[in-house]
């Protein structure tokens, strides 16, 4: 998982409650990002920071939010828990190389949520 | 962003079976990136290929970036490459967009 760490692994949630997904890296690359994964599909982009204090929305940002408060950790957050984001969540790394971003992305673990 | 299209979307081969995945493309892209999602969910990274050939033992891709496309070629397929695929392009706006991804199963 090349360094990337994801908490919780697996949540069950209902309706309307409110939880933080945690990422965190044990390196020291720029840019981090979540995606989420509904069942037979590819990733979609949820928001990215490319450096430590900076976040933007990606393709599906609606009903999320994201801190960057440190270079190592990259936190998302779902304020009112809908069914609809019932998914698994990846966090991503962009390998850095002497400073220089690369495009090259690692993926943790995954979290499994299910909003009933 | 960039549409992504990839072919077959499920392939089932004998074990010892040659197999050609495709990534078609919409627009003009700085990478690309292929994936393995094995059973248990993990993404492990097989190419960063923006371009060109690259090869990794019985793997190997090849992206022609003007044509807008990308292959990966699994040789002499083992139960273990069994999963889902994906590629992965990157345009200029840093969107990293992922295909619906080719789902393969090798039998024994």
């Amino acid at each position: 998982n090349a360094g990337v760490t994801q908490t919780p692994k697996f949540q069950v949630l209902k309706t309307g409650q409110s939880m933080t997904l945690q990422c965190a890296q044990d390196m020291n690359h720029n840019s981090m990002y979540w995606y989420r994964q509904d069942p037979g599909m590819g990733l979609r982009l949820i928001y990215y920071s490319a450096s430590e204090g900076t976040t933007d929305k990606g393709e599906v940002p609606n009903g999320y939010n994201v801190s960057r408060l440190n270079k190592r950790e990259f936190s998302l957050r779902l304020e009112s828990a809908a069914p609809s984001q019932t998914s698994v969540y990846f966090c991503a790394i962009e390998l850095d190389r002497q400073g220089a971003y690369t495009g090259e992305l690692f993926f943790g673990e995954g979290s499994r949520l299910t909003v009933l | 962003g960039i549409q992504v299209e990839q072919s077959p979307p499920d392939l089932i081969l004998q074990e010892g079976a040659n197999s050609t995945l495709r990534c078609n493309f919409s627009d003009s892209v700085n990478n690309l990136q292929w994936f393995h999602q094995n059973p248990w969910g993990q993404l492990i990274n097989l190419f960063y290929i923006p371009s060109g050939t690259k090869q990794n033992g019985r793997l190997s891709a090849t992206t022609v970036a003007t044509e807008r496309y990308s292959l990966l070629y699994i040789s002499s397929s083992q139960t273990t490459d069994s999963g889902v695929y994906f590629c992965a392009p990157r345009g200029d706006n840093n969107d990293m967009r992922f295909g619906a991804g080719t789902r393969l199963t090798v039998k024994p």
